[in-house]
């Protein structure tokens, strides 16, 4: 069965620092993986990565993806209160392009 | 990317009845997605909604009680039948998007309680 490992589960920061979250992951037939901030309701998508040691970069955000020791980070540098959320991976393995979703992060940026 | 709307954005219903949420996309999507998200928890597939055909369901939902239409690529919708409190929870679709292949993006989801 395919496992998926969010860490840490939640997390308080103050403005200014800078976080790792890391997505560990068991799955079979690994096609992607993505990362998700959820604020309210909805996932907006951040990332999407299929292979291993490239870096996508957006802004203070940027993740990475480790397939041989079968995990992913997601940095945020500068975290600002507006970073507030639960982050979210999410793989895509086999024929289909259905998600499975990690447990999740949630962060808290303090002032 | 694609823009997903989906009515209504919550409700509250009562024990026994049932409840249809809708979903459009403001562009043609081949694969557009239903998922649960139970307080606390993180989300869980429900179903592929498949155009012209029969949903494909994921383990532990079944059609009689989430059955999906998909009339086109651009709008789906999902039933939550004979409700019960356990089935309070966010609702939200997905469709595929347009310019990445296999990078989906949300609906605002509907927030369902059941008294």
């Amino acid at each position: 069965e395919d496992k998926v490992v969010q860490s840490p589960l939640s997390l308080v920061v103050h403005e200014g620092d800078t976080v790792t979250l890391n997505c560990s992951y068991e799955v079979t037939n690994f096609r992607s993986l993505l990362w998700y901030k959820q604020e309210k309701k909805a996932p907006t998508f951040l990332f999407m990565l299929t292979s291993s040691g490239i870096e996508k970069k957006s802004g203070r955000l940027s993740s990475i993806l480790d397939k041989k020791e079968l995990f992913s980070i997601l940095n945020i540098t500068a975290t600002q209160t507006g970073d507030s959320a639960v982050y979210l991976c999410a793989f895509i393995t086999g024929g289909g392009n259905k998600l499975t979703f990690g447990t999740g992060t949630q962060l808290k940026v303090e002032l | 990317s694609a823009v997903i709307s989906q009515k209504p954005s919550r409700d509250i219903c009562q024990r026994g009845t049932s409840l249809t949420i809708q979903c459009q996309v403001d562009s043609q999507v081949t694969m557009m997605f239903w998922y649960r998200q139970q307080p606390g928890q993180s989300l869980t597939l429900i179903a592929t909604a498949n155009q012209g055909s029969e949903a494909t369901y994921e383990s532990g939902f079944v059609i009689d009680k989430f059955p999906i239409s998909r009339p086109n690529l651009t709008f789906s919708t999902l039933t939550v039948s004979n409700m019960s409190p356990e089935d309070s929870s966010i609702y939200l679709c997905s469709g595929e998007g347009t310019v990445t292949y296999n990078e989906q993006f949300f609906g605002p989801g509907t927030r369902l309680t059941v008294l």
